[in-house]
């Protein structure tokens, strides 16, 4: 079936080491997203590409960068992860280029800071 | 800007209760209306869907209704099992030049046997 797939489920990392979050898709969508969601928390929009185009939350921290070689990857990178930044990463999908199309999640990725 | 309010959880219910998590929103334009549910441990799944105004979004019991006019999209279910157990999340998109989901803080539903 045609999915969005986030790996690991679940990541740990120490203080301080970067850490790389992928997700893959096989629907062929325009956009892919990422979210952070903290316990009991709305998910969090982070940033989010369509097709090559980038576009950053005025609100994300530099720590977080992003990279989409092709349609179908995209990667999280955290450069220098503080313990804040354990939380369950969403990535998600639409087919952009109409109003307001749904969007579709991986299962997430629970990173744990030690 | 845009935002969705829902009502406080957590919500606990006996199976077979009614079930209603009371969502608002706020923002320019149509926007479209959805409900996602999210298992534990798991990510977001689209429940239901309404992309204009009157629509009625439906799917697995659950239902709920695009009201312009209160800016509501409530969500239902005549009679809830132990499975609807799960973190329930409204959400508006609205494209504002950009493809975007505004989430609501989420409805942590309980269903006791």
């Amino acid at each position: 079936d045609a999915m969005v797939i986030q790996n690991p489920r679940y990541q740990v990392t120490q203080f301080g080491k970067p850490v790389t979050l992928s997700c893959s898709q096989t629907l062929n969508h325009n956009v892919m997203y990422w979210y952070q969601q903290k316990s009991s928390q709305a998910p969090k929009l982070l940033f989010h590409y369509y097709d090559k185009d980038f576009n950053n939350e005025a609100d994300t921290p530099d720590n977080f960068q992003s990279r989409r070689p092709n349609t179908s990857f995209c990667f999280l990178d955290i450069r220098s992860p503080g313990l804040g930044d354990a939380a369950m990463y969403l990535c998600a999908t639409s087919r952009g280029g109409r109003l307001n199309t749904e969007a579709f999640f991986g299962q997430g990725t629970r990173l744990t800071v030690v | 800007g845009d935002s969705v309010t829902q009502m406080e959880g957590p919500v606990t219910l006996s199976e077979e209760a009614f079930l209603t998590i009371n969502c608002t929103y706020t923002a320019t334009g149509y926007p479209s209306l959805f409900w996602y549910v999210q298992y534990p441990g798991e990510g977001l799944q689209l429940l239901l869907k309404a992309t204009k105004a009157d629509d009625k979004g439906s799917n697995k019991g659950f239902e709920a209704t695009y009201r312009k006019e209160t800016t509501s999209f409530h969500l239902e279910k005549g009679s809830v099992q132990v499975s609807d157990s799960a973190v329930y999340f409204c959400a508006l998109g609205h494209q504002g030049g950009s493809e975007k989901l505004v989430f609501g803080k989420g409805t942590k539903l309980t269903v006791n046997p």
